[in-house]
């Protein structure tokens, strides 16, 4: 299995509702990473786990909260979202990012109304 | 800080052409790699090719290879033999740090319309 799958494809949500994003992959990778990316930009860095520790962009609002309940899973849990939120969010791995890049996912196209 | 440009924002190619985009980068490392990656409107990104920076000898992946120019810190890549498939956007990436954890920093991207 050499893919990031990532679900679901599509959401939307209104700026009230809990939802969560989840991404998966099985390739022993020990990198997970959540951008974002709003149309016709690069993606932005939202959030690293790596070898069990989490960095935070301190940019992304505490609306975002990722977990990871195990090295082959990483969620993102959205609550309270605001119409700006809405975006294509992407789930990356890596098992050495200097030499081997990324994995990317098919992404998650959230739509906040 | 590690930063990349790609100072073309869109280009345009006539299938079975070729066509060079362009990036830059800075980094005071000396051993690193760097990677294109394509992003067609399936939005899923894709690694093109990656080149690593002590190898003298520029990447190629089939019609895709780079222009290595290591002392210009210049990373550009050209695409042979255009196919309407090979339109996207392209990012060119370089891994840098974020609070000593690693990530991928892009430029802004390149559009390119390949025209039949």
């Amino acid at each position: 299995d050499t893919e990031v799958t990532q679900t679901p494809k599509h959401l939307v949500m209104g700026m009230t509702n809990k939802k969560s994003l989840k991404c998966e992959q099985h390739m022993g990778h020990r990198a997970m990473y959540w951008y974002k990316q709003k149309a016709k930009k690069p993606p932005e860095l939202m959030f690293v786990y790596s070898y069990e520790k989490l960095s935070i962009n301190e940019s992304v609002p505490s609306r975002f909260s990722p977990e990871c309940p195990n090295s082959s899973l990483l969620n993102l849990h959205l609550h309270a979202l605001q119409p700006e939120d809405s975006a294509l969010y992407l789930c990356a791995s890596s098992p050495t990012l200097r030499s081997s890049g990324y994995t990317f996912g098919s992404g998650t196209r959230l739509t906040v109304v | 800080a590690q930063t990349v440009t790609q100072s073309q924002p869109e280009m345009s190619v006539q299938e079975a052409e070729t066509v060079t985009l362009s990036c830059t980068y800075d980094t005071s490392e000396s051993d690193y790699y760097l990677f294109w990656y394509k992003q067609p409107p399936s939005r899923q990104m894709i690694l093109v090719i990656r080149q690593e920076a002590y190898k003298q000898q520029n990447a190629t992946e089939n019609r895709f290879s780079v222009n290595f120019q290591k002392a210009a810190k210049s990373f550009s890549l050209k695409i042979s033999d255009s196919q309407l498939g090979d339109a996207a956007m392209y990012f060119c990436a370089y891994p840098g740090d974020q609070g000593g954890s690693e990530k991928l920093v892009f430029g802004k991207g390149t559009k390119l319309t390949v025209n039949p």
